[in-house]
């Protein structure tokens, strides 16, 4: 069945310190990456995306996630996390090019960042 | 620029009543949009979608429906509530052209039912 994994539920770091969120996905056609934020009290926000081109994306607020198509694989990093950063996390993965409702998400990772 | 509004924002409501949940979108013409539930530690799960007036599509039987009245109005309703449906819900709006892949979510309703 086509799904996406979020390995860790619950990541408490310390400020400064560099994140790491995993995210894979059980599909092998094309796929349309993402990460959405959800700070506390708020919506769910894009992060970043991925549709084609240099693997490597960039999104807001420092963050970046590296699309391993050998590997499944989305995670998402931050080189230096602050206590803003606090928040969950959620990977999602658009599977097939044309049909844009069949869009799975992950369980959600919360981040909880000590200053 | 466009807005997404869900009402209410909190909802209690007794095992059997009726439930309305309503959510629209402004700014776009004909977009997608989504109706999603949120479990705790269990992600996003699509209930329904639709891609214009009067079309919808169910991802999972239950005891929820959904009706798309207006180009920019998508409502989530039932009939007789069961104490499953607790959850917070979520509705989402993404461009009609295929090229806009991303969703844009509102803010929710927590529905308790006891």
């Amino acid at each position: 069945a086509q799904s996406v994994s979020q390995h860790n539920h619950h990541v408490i770091l310390s400020e400064a310190a560099s994140l790491e969120l995993g995210c894979n996905y059980s599909y092998g056609g094309t796929v349309n990456l993402f990460w959405y934020v959800q700070y506390p009290g708020q919506h769910l926000q894009l992060l970043l995306k991925y549709f084609s081109g240099d693997p490597l994306v960039k999104g807001i607020k420092g963050f970046e996630a590296e699309f391993i198509k050998s590997k499944f694989s989305f995670n998402l990093r931050k080189p230096s996390v602050q206590w803003s950063d606090t928040a969950e996390y959620f990977c999602a993965v658009k599977m097939g090019a044309r049909n844009n409702n069949d869009m799975r998400f992950g369980a959600g990772t919360r981040l909880t960042v000590k200053p | 620029s466009q807005t997404i509004h869900q009402w209410p924002a909190t909802l209690v409501q007794p095992v059997g009543s009726p439930l309305s949940l309503e959510c629209t979108v402004e700014g776009t013409s004909n977009p997608n949009l989504y109706w999603y539930r949120q479990a705790a530690g269990r992600g996003l799960q699509l209930l329904f979608y639709s891609v214009g007036i009067g079309q919808i599509s169910s991802e999972v039987p239950q005891n929820l429906s959904a009706s798309r009245p207006q180009d920019r109005q998508f409502i989530l309703s039932s009939k007789k509530l069961l104490l499953s449906d607790s959850g917070f819900y979520l509705c989402a709006w993404s461009p009609a052209v295929a090229a806009y892949n991303e969703q844009f979510f509102g803010p929710g309703t927590r529905l308790t039912v006891l």
